[in-house]
């Protein structure tokens, strides 16, 4: 998806490793969103942002830390990866001026072994 | 407790025939709807969305139906064509932050 670029597509962890999931937008849009997908699960919401230097908590928050010190990128981090965080990662944005829909990227998908 | 809910995580229809999917959820501070569709190994695409003072939407072959009463929605697709085999996820807002919150999708598959 044009726009909304995460990074990396695909990582292997041990259990116990620390690691940082980066997305990164040129669209300028304010508000940016961490989701994870489990097999039957959705999608649900991990922390957000509504602009830069903010972060919020969402749905499922613990393990997680996130930062936004730029506005184009909301960085999600797993301190010490555990096996349940086994899951696809997805980024999104809104543009709350144009008050289109949010938009994704593609996904991490992480595998903690 | 499920917010937004999609009973069922398949449906299978013939090419050409009307599809339908449906939504339900429980909170009432809800006020803007969604479709997305979402292919393998991509991120979800926003198809069609429904704001609470409408009870219809239409964008081309996809119509989307909300009842308030009932908390209910529902998308409907005509005709449907084999591109459309998809996961769909319902997803709804409330508030000013934009968070959105999803159903477990429904997997539509559209045969030739």
């Amino acid at each position: 998806n044009a726009g909304v670029t995460q990074t990396p597509k695909f990582r292997v962890l041990k259990t116990g490793q620390s690691m940082t999931l980066l997305c990164a937008q040129d669209m300028n849009h304010e508000y940016m969103y961490w989701y994870r997908q489990d097999p039957g699960m959705g999608l649900r919401l991990i922390h957000y942002s509504v602009g830069e230097g903010t972060t919020a908590k969402g749905e499922v928050p613990d393990g997680y830390n996130v930062s936004r010190l730029k506005k184009q990128n909301f960085l999600l981090g797993l301190e010490s990866a555990a096996p349940s965080q086994t899951s696809v990662y997805f980024c999104a944005t809104w543009d709350t001026y144009s008050n289109q829909p949010q938009h994704f990227g593609d996904g991490t998908r992480l595998s903690i072994l | 407790d499920q917010q937004v809910k999609q009973n069922s995580p398949s449906l299978s229809v013939q090419e050409g025939r009307i599809s339908i999917l449906n939504c339900d959820y429980t909170n009432s501070m809800f006020d803007y709807f969604l479709w997305y569709k979402k292919y393998p190994a991509e991120g979800p695409t926003f198809l069609i969305s429904i704001s609470s003072i409408k009870d219809k939407n239409e964008d081309g072959r996809f119509t989307v139906f909300l009842n308030k009463s009932a908390k209910h929605l529902s998308l409907h697709i005509v005709p449907s064509q084999p591109g459309d085999s998809a996961v769909y996820f319902c997803a709804a807002s409330g508030g000013s932050n934009y968070k959105l919150t999803f159903g477990k999708g429904t997997l539509l598959t559209v045969n030739p």
